[in-house]
């Protein structure tokens, strides 16, 4: 069975620039989240899909970030501007069902470095 | 204020010893606990998961305990090996809690020395 497909695995970009990073959940799962996860910290939900639609987002910086998930499958997350605190791994996770009783599944990440 | 705290934040061991890292929580009502390996550059992996009425749960070398009435959880591992070496990280999870709802602990740094 594949795993939670993302991409780029890496990223540098100066500071106000943009950039999208793409992730592509294992086929099924109707919820998909996405993490950021600073060096030395846990994962922090930035927003969780179930299906197309928006669960929750209330983490999610959005005079500047931004994410959509269309057609209810692959998800795209956008930096702009990014800001030099934005580096971090930014990580995407599918499960089945969007409760705890689920098993959650993560990509391997996007590292971003705003210089 | 993190709601799940790690000890130790790293830890440096020979290959073949064990160890045990700490895992407290103020998360109530408590629904379950789990463990995540996440090796350098990768994403988590789920080890064990444990519900409030389980004490104990094993995953090869790798056993996690739970006492509830205390909030308390560790991981030990048995006999390290290299590959061992990576971040270890504690999620609690309230009832009724979406995965979006997790509590992530900052993660446990184990190092495995030849």
């Amino acid at each position: 069975e594949a795993g939670v497909a993302q991409s780029p695995r890496y990223k540098i970009i100066e500071k106000r620039q943009s950039v999208a990073f793409w992730c592509n959940p294992i086929s099924g799962h109707a919820t998909l989240y996405w993490y950021q996860q600073i060096l030395g910290q846990g994962p922090k939900l930035l927003i969780q899909f179930q299906n197309n639609g928006v669960v929750d987002d209330s983490q999610l910086p959005k005079d500047r970030f931004s994410a959509e998930r269309l057609k209810g499958v692959d998800s795209t997350l956008k930096i702009q501007p990014a800001k030099l605190e934005d580096s971090a791994v930014y990580l995407c996770a599918s499960s089945l069902r969007g409760d705890h009783t689920g098993e959650l599944f993560f990509g391997e990440g996007s590292r971003l470095t705003v210089l | 204020k993190n709601q799940v705290e790690q000890s130790p934040q790293s830890l440096i061991i020979l290959e073949g010893k064990n160890c045990t890292l700490q895992c407290n929580y103020t998360v109530s009502p408590f629904s379950n606990l789990r463990w995540y390996k996440q090796d350098t550059g990768r994403g988590p992996v789920s080890l064990t998961i444990m519900t409030f009425s389980e004490n104990t749960k094993s995953n090869g070398r790798y056993t996690a305990t739970l006492d509830a009435d205390t909030k308390q959880s560790s991981l030990h591992i048995t006999a390290s090996q290299l590959s061992d070496s990576a971040s270890y990280i504690c999620v609690v999870s309230g009832p009724g809690d979406s995965w979006g709802k997790l509590q992530f602990g900052a993660g446990t740094q184990v190092v495995v020395t030849p």
